[in-house]
This record gives C-alpha cells, structure tokens and sequence, in this order.
C-alpha cells in the first residue's frame, strides 16, 4: 500500500528566508505532483515530476523528484506573504495518493 | 472550457439523508474521481471512472454510490448520511498527468 508523509506539517517562515518542505512515499512511482490550496478554495497544479531528477522551477517555487530515494522537495527561496498556503504533493500509484499537506504561513 | 463544475457549494443533511453531489467537466476526460478532504488532512480517493460505464472504489467508498453514464457527469451519491460524512468533496478530471480539480462541495452532517 502506498503511503505518502510530508514534513514538516506546519512551517512558519519570516519573508526572505529559504526553506524545504520534504515528501516521502513508500513504493515506486514514477509521478508526483505538487499542489497548492488556499484556504476554502479547490487545489491549484504546481507541478508534474515525472522522472528520476527531474527539476522543475516556478518564481520562488523549485521541486526535484529522487525515485530511487522515494522523495520528493520542494524549495522556497526568499519566502514572500503570498507564498502563504497548505501544499500537498500527490504520488502516482495507479490513483493519486495525498500527503497530509504542509501549512505554510510567511510572516512579514 | 468551464473545467470542472460542482454543485452544490454548500449543504447541511440531517442524519439518514440521502443526496447526490453533482461532478461536471468539459474536457472530454475519460478518467474522473471523487475525493473528500477532512479538515487539516490531504484528500482521499472515493470512487473514480475510467470512462462511461466504468467505476472503481477507491480508498474509503464505503457509504457512498457513484454512476457514469456519460463521459462529462460523474454524480456522487450519500445514503443514509452520517456525521463521518461531514467533510469537503472534491471532484477531479484527467488527461495524462494532469488533474484538474472542481471548486469543491462542503458537506456537513448534523
């Protein structure tokens, strides 16, 4: 059975700093998602890693895919308030499985 | 091109209601599933559709019913509702590795 697990679970950033949020999963893939939700709202598509080292960068956003170590990160640089939001990433195993999603709050 | 649509946004059932979430999309997907999502948690798979006419469980369909009759509708039926049921459903559409996601139904039962 897959199982996916995200940590930190909460990350509390002040504005400017760089942080990683971590996602494991426990059998083979070969596709992971990241995702973002705001409060009350659906969930927004950052990415799509579909390859062992695939790298993908959007603004402050960077995800990288390791499927050899099962994980997966996604790298904020120079956190800004927008940024401010729960991210899930999602493995692929036949049906999308969910991590519990980081909850992340920049502080300015 | 609309995405995917839910219907209703909101509602409250009283325990032992019965009521159907409707799922919309105008993609020409074939595959389609619904999740729910408690709060704090990430989403579980309910039921999804691999085209008209096919369904599958997915991780926790117990008390639920789905149907695919036609490629865009993907209804979501709860009998028998139980305040476990209280949470936030969302349905999804595919193509290959995409999903796109319906702005959710929030669900309460009292």
């Amino acid at each position: 059975e897959l199982k996916v697990e995200q940590n930190p679970l909460f990350l509390s950033m002040q504005e400017g700093k760089n942080y990683t949020i971590y996602c494991n999963y426990s059998t083979t893939s070969d596709r992971l998602y990241w995702y973002r939700q705001d409060p009350g709202k659906s969930l927004e598509s950052l990415f799509v890693l579909l390859s062992n080292g695939a790298v993908k960068q959007e603004g402050r956003l960077m995800a990288s895919l390791d499927t050899k170590a099962r994980l997966s990160t996604l790298h904020i640089t120079a956190a800004v308030h927008d940024l401010s939001a729960t991210y899930f990433c999602a493995v692929d195993g036949g049906a999308l499985v969910f991590g519990a999603g980081t909850i992340l709050r920049v502080k300015s | 091109n609309a995405g995917v649509t839910q219907t209703p946004k909101f509602r409250i059932l009283k325990i032992g209601q019965s009521m159907t979430l409707q799922c919309t999309q105008d993609m020409n997907h074939n595959y389609m599933y619904w999740y729910r999502q408690d709060p704090g948690m990430g989403l579980k798979l309910i039921y999804y559709s691999v085209g008209a006419g096919i369904t599958d469980k997915g991780e926790v369909p117990n008390g639920y019913n789905v149907s695919r009759s036609t490629t865009e509708d993907f209804p979501l039926r709860l009998e028998l509702a139980a305040p476990s049921q209280t949470s936030v459903y969302f349905c999804a559409s595919s193509r290959v590795n995409e999903q796109f996601f319906g702005p959710g139904t929030r669900l309460t039962v009292l």
